[in-house]
């Protein structure tokens, strides 16, 4: 079974830039998450869909983060403008069922300057 | 709110002895409880998880976690620790569903130190 596939895996730019962040979960899981991991912290939910459809982004700061899952598959997480505090590690989950525990990518490790 | 405690930083323990990682949580409800282990670089792998049934529960790469409901605690153990287990551990919670969602909360990390 091949895993959840995260790309890039680093990406350095300035602030207020823009950048994208991209996943493949894994075949026939239904649910996905954006976790935003800080160093020193532990992953904060960003946004959780149920195939295209959006369940809960109530702690994605809407005014620069966005995220889309189109067709129920891959998903893209989108910064603009970036800020200084957004660098941290961007890791996608997916999950099969409801019980199940959840299978993380590598992650996007973002630096902003 | 849902939330999970890990009150150690870092846990030092030497190679060949038992180790403990603290989890402690709060929710509403009966717990679902989860141990993930991060390697550097790398995303988080699940370890072990709780539902129901028995009080311990045996997962992956030797490790085993006991729920205990009057403590609202899910301890992470293995009786003999390798250098390998040098890693990042996080519990995580969550309750029954709240509109659907299911989202886990995690912890902030505990790094296991193994040492030869």
């Amino acid at each position: 079974e091949a895993g959840v596939a995260q790309s890039p895996r680093y990406k350095i730019i300035e602030k207020r830039q823009s950048v994208a962040f991209w996943c493949n979960p894994i075949s026939g899981h239904a649910t996905l998450y954006w976790y935003q991991q800080i160093l020193g912290q532990g992953p904060k939910l960003l946004i959780q869909f149920q195939n295209n459809g959006v369940v809960d982004d109530s702690q994605l700061p809407k005014d620069r983060f966005s995220a889309e899952r189109l067709k129920g598959v891959d998903s893209t997480l989108k910064i603009q403008p970036a800020k200084l505090e957004d660098s941290a590690v961007y890791l996608c989950a997916s999950r099969p069922l409801v019980n199940s525990p959840l299978h993380f990518g590598n992650g996007t490790r973002l630096t902003v300057t | 709110a849902q939330s999970v405690a890990q009150p150690e930083d870092q846990v030092n323990v030497a190679e060949g002895n038992p180790l403990t990682v603290k989890c402690t949580y709060s929710v509403s409800g009966n717990p679902y409880l989860f141990w993930y282990v991060q390697y550097p670089n790398r995303g988080l792998q699940f370890l072990l998880k709780y539902i129901t049934g028995d009080n311990l529960v045996k997962g992956s790469y030797g490790f085993e976690a006991e729920f205990n409901k009057s403590q609202t605690s899910f301890h992470l153990k293995k009786p003999s620790a390798l250098v390998s287990d040098s890693a990042l551990y996080f519990c995580a919670v969550r309750g029954p569903a709240s509109g659907g969602s299911y989202i886990p909360t995690f912890g902030r990390g505990t790094s296991l130190i193994v040492h030869p």
